[in-house]
């Protein structure tokens, strides 16, 4: 059965700082990790990684995946208040006979101003 | 605007009701997904359709039920037999096997 961690499950800062958040993953076939970010409702996609290696960056956004730690960070610089969210990690494997994407259970992100 | 719509977004079910959730796409996307979430659980995947006339169960399937008549359609009926079906529940779509999924905006369910 495929599997997810995401670490901090909560995190509180204050605008301005840099913050890491980690997600480690046990998965059979892997295809993709995903990140997300879920202000209220709709959780909408930050990045789909499928390399070693490569970072992918949009903005004060930063992401990279280790395959051979079975794990991902997400890196956000110059926090803002508009970054406080829940951040979902998501893998795509083949495991456990089911199809679409295993999800950890989020960190959620509450920056202070 | 492409995009995912469901409806509605607050629902209340009494005891022993059956109640559907509508998902619908304009995307062309293949590939469709419900998934609940409750507090500290992240997301799970209750079904999911990669084609037409065609769907599967995820890993809590049970006291749930779906239909892929259409492509943009993919309607979630939540039955009595869910014993705890309180949960926010996302659809999402994506254009192949999952990739970026796109998600809607949820449907709160809570029995009253």
């Amino acid at each position: 059965e495929d599997k997810v961690v995401q670490s901090p499950l909560s995190l509180v800062v204050h605008e301005g700082d840099t913050v890491t958040l980690n997600c480690s993953y046990e998965v059979t076939n892997f295809r993709s990790l995903l990140w997300y970010k879920q202000e209220k409702k709709a959780p909408t996609f930050l990045f789909m990684l499928t390399s070693s290696g490569i970072e992918k960056k949009s903005g004060r956004l930063s992401s990279i995946l280790d395959k051979k730690e079975l794990s991902s960070i997400l890196n956000i610089t110059a926090t803002q208040t508009g970054d406080s969210a829940i951040y979902l990690c998501a893998v795509e494997g083949t495991g456990g006979g089911a199809d679409g994407l295993t999800f950890g259970k989020g960190t959620h992100l509450i920056i202070q101003p | 605007d492409g995009g995912i719509t469901q409806s509605p977004k607050y629902l209340f079910r009494k005891e022993g009701q059956n109640v559907t959730l509508s998902c619908e796409q304009n995307l062309n996307h293949d590939a469709m997904y419900w998934y609940r979430q409750d507090p500290g659980q992240g997301l799970r995947l209750i079904y999911y359709s990669q084609i037409v006339n065609d769907f599967q169960k995820g890993d809590i399937a049970e006291g749930y039920s779906v239909s892929r008549e259409k492509k943009e359609s993919f309607p979630l009926t939540v039955t009595s037999a869910q014993k705890n079906p309180t949960a926010f529940y996302l659809c999402a779509s994506s254009p192949n096997r999952v990739g970026e999924a796109f998600f809607g905006q949820g449907t709160r369910l809570t029995v009253v």
